[in-house]
């Protein structure tokens, strides 16, 4: 089976950096992913990782370590757009996603 | 546009109805899911297929849960005998076998009275 944790709120002030953590277990492992979800809309592809490492795209990185079965999503020079929450999600033989980090951004 | 689209955005019905859900994947991708996802919950799995086939359905997901992709292109997702623990967003996501990334279509969000 996977299981998949992640915090359940964080919040951080605008122009700040945050770093939201991601553990799993998982039986196979193809990835990890991390998707932005607004309320109320679909969510959105934001990085991913297939080996361990840094992945760096913008405002936002993604770490990964399988053998520590972790990774974390971190964004810089926050912005209250930002405000959201944030979904690990590991592909095995399928997509499963975490309960979500609702991250809000205070001025 | 070619994102993927999903039909009704809203269904309100009463419990005990039958309801069904259309997704429109992008049109080169060959693997479809569905989601169910409730407010403050991440995305729960339900089921997948590659192509027309199904290849996994969550053992979470009762008898009254179908879904089919008869050609290999768009699916429907029906619920029988709705029941007010239904009320959730379903969510409909499409990616190409070897890149792995979902796209996710708007959802369809059911409300069971």
């Amino acid at each position: 089976g996977q299981n998949i944790d992640q915090p359940t709120e964080m919040t951080a002030t605008e122009g700040a950096i945050v770093q939201i953590n991601c553990t799993y277990q998982t039986s196979g492992f193809n990835g990890l992913f991390w998707y932005q979800q607004h309320a109320g809309e679909a969510p959105t592809f934001l990085s991913y990782n297939v080996l361990d490492g840094l992945e760096e795209k913008g405002r936002f990185s993604s770490f990964l370590s399988r053998s520590k079965g972790y990774s974390y999503l971190l964004l810089k020079e926050l912005q209250m757009k930002d405000s959201a929450s944030y979904l690990c999600a590991v592909k095995g033989q399928n997509f499963v996603f975490g309960p979500g980090t609702r991250l809000s951004v205070l001025p | 546009d070619t994102g993927v689209s999903q039909d009704p955005r809203h269904k309100i019905t009463k419990r005990g109805q039958n309801v069904t859900f259309r997704c429109d994947p992008i049109s080169e991708h060959n693997r479809l899911y569905w989601y169910r996802q409730t407010l403050g919950q991440g995305p729960e799995f339900l089921t997948y297929f590659q192509n027309e086939a199904q290849l996994e359905k969550s053992r979470l997901l009762s008898d009254r849960f179908s879904a089919e992709r008869p050609k290999g292109s768009f699916s429907t997702l029906e619920i029988q005998r709705t029941e007010q623990g239904d009320s959730a967003m379903y969510l409909c996501a499409s990616s190409h076998k070897n890149t792995g990334e979902l796209f996710f279509g708007e959802g369809s969000r059911l409300t069971v009275l």
